[in-house]
């Protein structure tokens, strides 16, 4: 089975400022998706961001943008120009191309504190 | 468009009590996934369901979980007799199956606290 994995359960950045977060998966598959949610403490899980494995650009939603290094099988998530509203949990999710195989795998979350 | 809608928000109850918990797909979808989320265990996929077909229900605890689709758009998840070590958030989500790399739309959740 495929798993997700990140590294980092938790983190700090300044507002403003420039965070990475960090996953790594493990899949034998060459084609997948990729993607990363928020969960802040209002509890909602929010899409952030998808990567299309074939695809070598990377995905980027205006201050949100991911590296994805296929080879390496990482996908990070990079936040540009902090913002308090950042902060939360978030969370990296594999999903496979193939047509009967919707079921997610989640990483275990990383916690982002944003500080003023 | 209104997104998955779960009921209760909030559940509390005594330790021996049915709890059933709601979910509405969002309309058009076809796959529907109950989730539960703690701080020891992060979030578990419980079952998951393709064409109200249940497929994969490796995740669900123990026989005192059940989860049915009774049509296309609803879903319920019951925990009979529950038990404090069931507190936890349930969340359910739906997403469009036959559409390759479709997210995954979460509901806001049910915070379940079992006395």
């Amino acid at each position: 089975a495929q798993t997700v994995t990140q590294s980092q359960p938790e983190m700090s950045v300044q507002e403003a400022e420039t965070v990475t977060l960090s996953c790594t998966y493990d899949t034998s598959e060459s084609d997948y998706y990729l993607f990363w949610y928020k969960q802040p403490p209002s509890r909602q899980m929010i899409l952030v961001i998808r990567q299309e494995a074939y695809k070598q650009q990377n995905a980027t939603e205006n201050r949100f943008s991911v590296n994805f290094q296929k080879a390496a099988k990482s996908f990070s998530l990079k936040i540009s120009d902090s913002q308090l509203g950042d902060a939360a949990m978030y969370f990296c999710a594999y999903r496979s191309s193939l047509y009967n195989f919707n079921k997610f795998y989640f990483g275990s979350g990383t916690k982002l504190n944003v500080k003023p | 468009d209104a997104g998955v809608i779960q009921s209760p928000r909030h559940e509390v109850t005594e330790m021996g009590q049915e709890v059933t918990l709601r979910c509405k797909l969002i309309s058009g979808h076809n796959s529907l996934f109950w989730y539960r989320q703690t701080m020891m265990r992060g979030l578990e996929l419980l079952i998951y369901f393709n064409n109200n077909v249940p497929i994969d229900d490796s995740g669900m605890p123990e026989d005192r979980f059940s989860a049915k689709m009774p049509n296309a758009s609803f879903s319920t998840l019951k925990i009979q007799p529950s038990e404090p070590r069931d507190s936890a958030v349930y969340f359910c989500a739906s997403s469009l199956r036959g559409v390759i790399g479709q997210p995954q739309h979460f509901g806001d959740g049910t915070r379940l606290s079992i006395l």
